[in-house]
C-alpha cells in the first residue's frame, strides 16, 4: 500500500487566515481524495482530484473556500481559506488504488480555528 | 444515490467478548466495494479490508471475521476475544463509481470500548 505524510500534523490558525495542507504519497496514484472529520463526527468528501483534471466538489464545498491543486501524480494540497471556527476540523488525504480500489489514508491535520 | 448505516453509535464489552459491528448499505450499483476502517483514539485511519460486490466469501483474518450478504445488503464485522486494544471508533464504507470517482461514503461510525 501507498506510505501517504501530510503537512501540517496540526495547527492552530486566527480567524480569517488561510492554511495550506500538503499530501505526499510515495508512489504515483490517479486517484486522490479529501476529506473532512469534524470532531466526533464521520468522514465527509470534500473533493476528488485526480490529476490531469479539474477538482470535482461535493455539495456544500466550494473551490473558492477549499482550492486544490493537483500538479503531479504524487502530491496535492487542499487550502482552507478565510476560516472560521466551523472549519476545525481534521483534514485527510486518501488515495486509491486503480486495480484494487483499496484506499488508504494520510495520517490527517487536525486544524483548530480560533 | 448511496448510503451506509451502521445503526450502533456505541458498544461496550468486557476484555474477551465477542462482539459485532453491524454495517447495512444502499446502492443502486452492481459493481461496488465495501470496506471498513478502524480509528483509534490516535486519530489515524487504518485500513481493515475491502469486499467488492462479486465476491461473498466471508473472510477471516486472525479475531477479525467479516460476513458480507448481499441478500440483506450487509457487510458485519465481528472482532472475536476482543481486547482492550480494539477500543476505537470503527467505520464502515462503500464506494461505487460516481461522479465523485470511487471516493467513500462512510458511515457514522460505531465506537467500540473494550474495558479489561
Amino acid at each position: 500500500s501507498a506510505v501517504i505524510s501530510q503537512k501540517p500534523s496540526r495547527d492552530i490558525c486566527q480567524r480569517g487566515t488561510s492554511l495550506t495542507i500538503q499530501c505526499q504519497v510515495d508512489s504515483q496514484v490517479t486517484m486522490m481524495f479529501w476529506y473532512r472529520q469534524q470532531p466526533g463526527q464521520s468522514l465527509t468528501l470534500i473533493a476528488t482530484a485526480n490529476q490531469g483534471s479539474e477538482a470535482t466538489y461535493e455539495s456544500g464545498f466550494v473551490i473558492d473556500k477549499f482550492p486544490i491543486s493537483r500538479p503531479n501524480l504524487t502530491f496535492s494540497t487542499l487550502t482552507v481559506s478565510n476560516m472560521s471556527p466551523e472549519d476545525s476540523s481534521i483534514y485527510l488525504c486518501s488515495v486509491g488504488e486503480t486495480v484494487s480500489y483499496e484506499q488508504y489514508f494520510g495520517p490527517g491535520t487536525r486544524l483548530t480555528v480560533t | 444515490a448511496q448510503k451506509v448505516t451502521q445503526a450502533q453509535t456505541e458498544i461496550s464489552v468486557v476484555e474477551k467478548e465477542d462482539v459485532t459491528l453491524d454495517c447495512v448499505y444502499e446502492t443502486r450499483d452492481t459493481t461496488y466495494y465495501l470496506f471498513w476502517y478502524k480509528q483509534p483514539p490516535s486519530g489515524e485511519l487504518v485500513f481493515l479490508i475491502r469486499r467488492n460486490s462479486f465476491d461473498e466469501q466471508n473472510e477471516i483474518s486472525g479475531r477479525y471475521s467479516w460476513n458480507f450478504q448481499k441478500s440483506t445488503s450487509s457487510f458485519n464485522f465481528t472482532i472475536t476475544a476482543s481486547q482492550v486494544v480494539d477500543s476505537a471508533v470503527y467505520f464502515c464504507a462503500l464506494s461505487a463509481n460516481s461522479n465523485s470517482g470511487y471516493a467513500l461514503n462512510f458511515g457514522k461510525g460505531t465506537s467500540l470500548l473494550v474495558t479489561p
